[in-house]
Formats: C-alpha cells, structure tokens, sequence
C-alpha cells in the first residue's frame, strides 16, 4: 500500500531555515509528480509547490517562490522542501502529496502523507 | 486567481439523511475539481477528481457534478464516520491551485 511519511518539522525561528522529507513507498516513486500542501492551524489548504516525476519540472505558490525548493531524489524515494527565510505566516503542517496520474502531473492528490508540523516562532 | 467559495460554511445533518455541498468558482474551471474529505487530525483523502469520478476505493453514496462556475458533491445516505470537512480544490489553470475554505458536516 502506499505510504508517503514527512519529517523535519520543528520549530524554527523567523528568517532561519528548514528542509522537510517525504520517503515514499507502496508504488514507483519515480512515475508520479509530488507535491507539498500546507495547512495553518485551524485553517484550510494551500497548495505550495509540485515537482514533476522526473524532477525536471518544478512550480511554487507565489506565497512562497524564492524562498522554499522543492526537490527530489528518486533514487532515495523521497521528496524534499528547502525552506529558507521562514515566516510566522509559514506555520503550519505541511503535508506531501501523491499525483494521480504518472508522468505529467494532474493536480490532484490521491495520496497524502500525515503532516509534519512546522512553527515559526521567536 | 480563482476563488473557490463552499457553502454552506456548517451543514449539520442526521445519519441516514442527503447532503448537498456547493463549490462555486470566480470563473470557469470546465471539469477540473476535486473533492476532499478530512477528518480532525487526519490528512484530507480524495474523494472526486474531474468533478464526477470518484476517487479508488469511495463509497458509491459519494457523488460530484456540475462544471463550468457550479459544483456539487452529494453523500446520499450519510454514514457515522461522513461527518467531518469537505474541501473542493481546482487545477484549471495549474500551477495556480487554490482550495475552497471548508464546509463542515456535523450531525
């Protein structure tokens, strides 16, 4: 069965960094697009970034472009986010997320990870 | 961006009854919504994709339509374990995904 499992969360203080992970099991990591969702406490979500199953093609929300990367290593079956410059708007828990189309992405998510939670806080 | 607005906000309902969630989009996203269910400290889980089809392993009582501005998922029998918030999500103009703000169903 699939599994997606993030960690690195924690808190953080503002303008410091953090990078999240996502293993993935249960399915061919390297077919499907990946991406990060986040959800600020007793909020809804907001998509943040995607990275295509080759890791060639990435997109950022604009709420967070030039200061979090999404990445991958396929060879690892894990998915990362690269957040820098974090903000107390960054709060959240930060899920990752399976495509459900192999190859080109479709945008929607069919899998979900349990969340890592991240604060940013002085 | 497109603005997802789900109403009502709070649906509160009894087992065994018809629920009626709507997503109403800022402009047209043709059949490019999802429907999304979470459970208090759970991750949410995909119910419908493409604003009809349901998602692997959901239960025949979960239904979606529409297209265009105007969708709607129905639960036709409400189940204990349905109460809980439902989220409608576009992909029309990717990579520009936006999520409605919730509704909540609640015996």
């Amino acid at each position: 069965q699939v599994q997606l499992v993030e960690s690195g969360g924690g808190v953080v203080q503002p303008g410091r960094s953090l990078r999240l992970s996502c293993v993935a099991s249960g399915f061919t990591f390297s077919s499907n697009g990946m991406h990060w969702v986040r959800q600020a406490p007793g909020k809804g979500l907001e998509w943040v970034a995607v990275i295509s199953n080759d890791g060639r093609d990435k997109h950022h929300a604009d709420s967070v472009r030039g200061r979090f990367t999404i990445s991958r290593d396929n060879s690892k079956n894990t998915l990362y986010l690269q957040m820098n410059s974090l903000r107390a708007e960054d709060t959240a828990v930060y899920y990752c997320a399976k495509d459900r189309q192999k190859a080109a992405a479709d945008y929607y998510f069919d899998y979900w990870g349990q969340g890592t939670p991240v604060t940013v806080s002085s | 961006e497109i603005v997802l607005t789900q109403s009502p906000a709070t649906l509160s309902l009894s087992p065994g009854e018809r629920a009626t969630l709507s997503c109403r989009a800022s402009q047209s996203v043709s059949s490019y919504l999802a429907w999304y269910q979470q459970k208090p400290g759970q991750a949410p889980r995909l119910l419908i994709y493409g604003a009809s089809n349901r998602a692997t392993g959901i239960p025949a009582r979960f239904s979606g339509s529409g297209s265009g501005t105007d969708f709607t998922l129905t639960i036709s029998s409400l189940e204990p374990e349905d109460f809980a918030v439902y989220y409608c999500q576009q992909r029309s103009n990717w990579p520009l995904i936006t999520f409605g703000q919730g509704t909540r169903l609640e015996i």
